[in-house]
């Protein structure tokens, strides 16, 4: 089983529905992040999470919020969709302080 | 402001030669640089990675280069697989708080057989 699962990895849907996205994570980790991959930008950084009580913006948090309902669980919500949020969704987890981060397998997203 | 940049979008190289993939950052309170390998409807996988405090870093097949003075870091990959056709990301952080990945725009590497 993988260890870092997204859920659903593909949903289209169309302006002004919320919409949310989910992590779930089993390895352990205590840091979770949500990123976007946008064609010829790489991945960016929408929120993060140290632990359940600790959440932080990113570089492109606008149009975006996050629950972290336990360690192992973060979700992603777009409270009213617009077009330009039609982007590849990305999950990861990560422990300690070195740097590597594991990443979820995506979740495509297109708002209509 | 694009603080990582890998400013080749594609590179195409034949099997069993050298692949060299660049990348360029602006911060210098960058103090630790990854590399992930992502393949198309997965998520990015890590590859290797490397401190400042160092200037080459190899695991098998790839090796790491960082030129601090430069500001520039490569991937080489000796000798190159089919295998390895991904899109490769090189990634930056620094000391300030968390482990914030900042990452570059991606290279799509591309073996010939």
């Amino acid at each position: 089983d993988a260890d870092v699962t997204q859920t659903p990895r593909n949903r289209i849907t169309k302006t002004g529905k919320r919409i949310m996205l989910e992590c779930s994570q089993t390895k352990g980790h205590d840091r979770m992040y949500w990123y976007r991959q946008d064609p010829g930008l790489g991945l960016r950084l929408i929120y993060y999470s140290f632990d359940v009580k600790d959440i932080n913006k990113g570089e492109i948090s606008d149009g975006y919020s996050v629950s972290r309902q336990a360690q192992a669980k973060f979700s992603l919500s777009l409270e009213s969709a617009i077009p330009n949020q039609t982007a590849l969704y990305f999950c990861a987890t990560s422990a300690g302080s070195v740097g590597t981060q594991y990443f979820g397998p995506g979740t495509r997203l297109t708002v209509l | 402001d694009q603080q990582v940049k890998q400013n080749s979008p594609s590179l195409s190289v034949q099997e069993g030669r050298i692949s060299i993939l660049n990348c360029d950052y602006t911060n210098s309170m960058f103090d630790y640089f990854l590399w992930y390998k992502k393949y198309p409807a997965e998520g990015p996988t890590f590859l290797i990675s490397i401190s400042s405090i160092k200037d080459k870093n190899e695991d098998g097949r790839f090796t790491v280069f960082l030129n601090k003075s430069a500001k520039h870091l490569s991937l080489h990959i000796v000798p190159s697989q089919p295998g390895d056709s991904a899109v490769y990301f090189c990634a930056a952080s620094g000391t300030q708080g968390a482990q914030k990945l900042v990452f570059g725009q991606g290279t799509r590497l591309t073996i010939n057989p």
